[in-house]
């Protein structure tokens, strides 16, 4: 079956610091890949997404590209602010089969930032 | 703007009593999700429906029950609340491609107690 794996947390940074989340994923075919976001007492907010192989998905300073030869999606940020304070889930859903397939999710990895 | 909304979003019930968490959407998408989420894990899928087509995980206990009386429209109804069952639950939905990018819209969650 389909499974995301994500980097261990919680990962703590200071202001302006680079970020890298980690994801790896194992799945049949070609699946899309996604980032979401959740701040506290929120639902998740899709942060980027990519459909196919060397994709990159990009957003508010944040990217990832799909490497299917890694079977990789890791988050990048250049300079992350406190704002970015969250939890960050990768996930993936099947290209084929049935058409509205599930989301899997990796176990979320919590982001703190410190002025 | 187009959004799915959750309502409400926090929600206390008595143990054994009977609740009902309710999601609309205005983007007419086809596909609505219903999902458990317990402190920061990843959301856990458990059922959601294709237009009137209603599919089941297989371990979503049978205290747990869905109506979706029309397309901008799902309910997630509990039987019998146990202490176990308070969670954050997450309403989402998505449009398969051609006519959608696949990505899953979430509401802001309703946030269940059981007392």
């Amino acid at each position: 079956g389909n499974s995301v794996t994500q980097m261990e947390g919680p990962v703590t940074l200071s202001e302006e610091a680079f970020l890298t989340i980690n994801c790896t994923y194992t799945a049949t075919g070609y699946p899309s890949l996604f980032w979401y976001v959740q701040y506290p007492g929120e639902g998740l907010q899709l942060l980027l997404k990519a459909t196919k192989a060397d994709d990159k998905g990009s957003n508010k300073g944040f990217e990832a590209t799909y490497r299917k030869e890694t079977t990789s999606f890791h988050l990048e940020k250049g300079s992350v602010q406190v704002s970015d304070s969250a939890v960050y889930f990768c996930a993936l859903k099947d290209a084929g089969g049935t058409s509205y397939g599930k989301l899997t999710f990796g176990q979320g990895t919590i982001l703190t930032v410190h002025p | 703007d187009a959004m799915v909304i959750q309502n409400p979003r926090y929600q206390v019930t008595q143990f054994g009593k009977p609740v009902t968490l309710s999601c609309s959407q205005t983007l007419n998408h086809n596909v609505m999700y219903w999902y458990q989420q317990k402190s920061s894990q990843a959301p856990k899928l458990l059922f959601h429906y294709y237009d009137k087509d209603f599919n089941n995980e297989a371990d979503t206990p049978d205290n747990f029950q869905s109506r979706r009386p029309n397309t901008s429209f799902c309910f997630l109804d509990i039987r019998s609340p146990g202490l176990g069952d308070a969670a954050m639950y997450l309403c989402a939905t998505s449009s398969p491609p051609p006519t959608g990018g696949n990505e899953a819209f979430f509401g802001q969650g309703t946030r269940l107690t059981v007392v």
